[in-house]
């Protein structure tokens, strides 16, 4: 178990849906980032948010949104979902916002549309 | 062209062999490397971090960097059957907030 915690493990949903994945950190933990990985794209970085604040954007499309509360857990929410959604979902966590020292992930969370 | 390029592989090697993984990149700017091992069905596991150039060893893993050539490697000596994962190598620039991953290579360690 690397500490961080993401829900559900699996989901399957139509197109057009909307749904919501959930990430707690690692204990201690400030940043959280959100990444997507598919087949053909491998590891793609969508978003970061230090301490409750946006800190960086990657490749994250205008459908999805995410956020961290004050207890530091985050979700993403996608919408609008289309079956090239699919991938597994990974959220990542490190205690600084630039972590030189790499990221702990949890285990993710498999979407699949249909 | 991608800026971080990875052989998907697979790479299928007997055990106790030595693997040799290797990423290029093309962005000048990354100063810190990183390698991560994903099994199937599970998140990447951090497995090593290096600065700028130079060999770094642990254990029976040694990751190398040549920032002249934007090349980096990781070593697997005496590999084992459960060395078998995806290997994924990860670089960042200096004053950023994201890693660039590499698509990863798929090894298999047959006993």
């Amino acid at each position: 178990d690397s500490g961080v915690t993401q829900t559900p493990k699996h989901l399957i949903t139509a197109t057009g849906q909307r749904v919501t994945l959930r990430c707690s950190p690692r204990s201690g933990d400030l940043s959280v980032y959100w990444y997507q990985q598919s087949l053909d794209q491998g590891l793609q970085f969508l978003i970061q948010y230090y301490n409750g604040e946006e800190r960086a954007k990657g490749n994250i499309l205008e459908r999805f949104s995410a956020q961290q509360f004050p207890d530091l857990h985050s979700e993403l929410n996608l919408s609008s979902l289309e079956l090239g959604d699919s991938a597994l979902y990974f959220c990542a966590s490190s205690v600084r916002a630039g972590s030189i020292y790499g990221y702990t992930f949890g285990s993710g969370t498999r979407l699949t549309v249909v | 062209q991608k800026e971080v390029e990875q052989d998907p592989g697979p790479l299928s090697v007997p055990e106790g062999a030595i693997v040799s993984l290797n990423c290029t990149y093309s962005n000048s700017a990354f100063q810190y490397f990183m390698w991560y091992r994903q099994y199937s069905r599970k998140g990447p596991e951090l497995l090593m971090y290096t600065y700028s150039s130079g060999n770094k060893e642990d254990g029976r893993f040694t990751a190398q960097v040549d920032k002249s050539s934007k090349y980096i490697s990781l070593f697997i000596r005496d590999s084992q059957p459960s060395d078998s994962a995806t290997y994924l190598c990860a670089m960042s620039a200096s004053g950023t907030y994201k890693y660039i991953f590499g698509t990863g290579t798929r090894l298999k360690v047959l006993a």
